[in-house]
């Protein structure tokens, strides 16, 4: 059952705390993907992991790290978390042979106070 | 850089009615992007709908049909009758096949079917 899972669904931080945004597949899946999506701008590109400690910047990511050290899991780390970071997050994973379909989680809704 | 343009929602219409989701696209790398259709149901994280990868030619699931035209630049989405398990956010986005880049998005349109 080809799978994206995210952990947490829904959390709340303080501004200045760190945040840990977890995204497992079961696909065996050789790139991984976060996006964060808020009201207005559609879903925006915050990094890319093309294997095990393989990253790239997306077209956002000031104010975000990502660590992938086992293929089948990708984190989103905010270190110091702001109010502006509030939004919604989504993993995505893709095989290499086909980067464009991608395969998406539920999403983590936060909530930086 | 690329981008997609999608009907603006919420749309709302009644069960068994057509329901039409205007997409138009510009790509800025590529002169044949790959084209999608994501949606999003209450609750879960965008599943794919369709894809289309070769101009001219039309994909199709679930009872929706989009056609890739080059000429127009557009990936209109369509259904012939809808039904209220269709209420969900529908996604128009862009990908080049490209390692060092995602999908381009468009905002997502809000679709509404009352019984």
């Amino acid at each position: 059952d080809m799978k994206v899972t995210q952990m947490p669904r829904y959390l709340i931080k303080r501004m200045g705390e760190n945040v840990l945004l977890e995204c497992g597949q079961d696909m065996s899946h050789e790139t991984m993907y976060w996006y964060r999506q808020d009201p207005g701008l559609g879903l925006q590109l915050i990094y890319i992991s093309y294997d095990v400690d393989s990253n790239s910047e997306g077209d956002i990511p000031k104010g975000y790290r990502v660590s992938r050290k086992k293929r089948e899991h990708f984190s989103l780390i905010l270190d110091s978390a702001k109010t502006n970071q509030t939004s919604v997050y989504f993993c995505a994973s893709s095989p290499g042979t086909d980067q464009d379909t991608q395969y998406f989680g539920p999403g983590t809704r936060l909530l930086v106070l | 850089g690329d981008s997609v343009t999608q009907t603006e929602g919420p749309v709302t219409v009644s069960e068994s009615e057509s329901l039409i989701i205007n997409c138009t696209y510009s790509a800025t790398s590529i002169a044949y992007p790959n084209l999608f259709w994501y949606v999003r149901y209450p609750g879960e994280g965008l599943q794919l709908l369709l894809k289309v990868i070769t101009a001219g030619q039309k994909g199709s699931s679930r009872g929706f049909e989009a056609t890739y035209n080059k000429e127009t630049t557009s990936f209109h989405l369509q259904k012939a009758s809808v039904q209220e398990s269709d209420s969900a956010v529908y996604y128009c986005a862009l990908g080049e096949n490209n390692y060092a880049q995602g999908l381009t998005f468009g905002l997502g349109t809000r679709v509404s079917v009352f019984p």
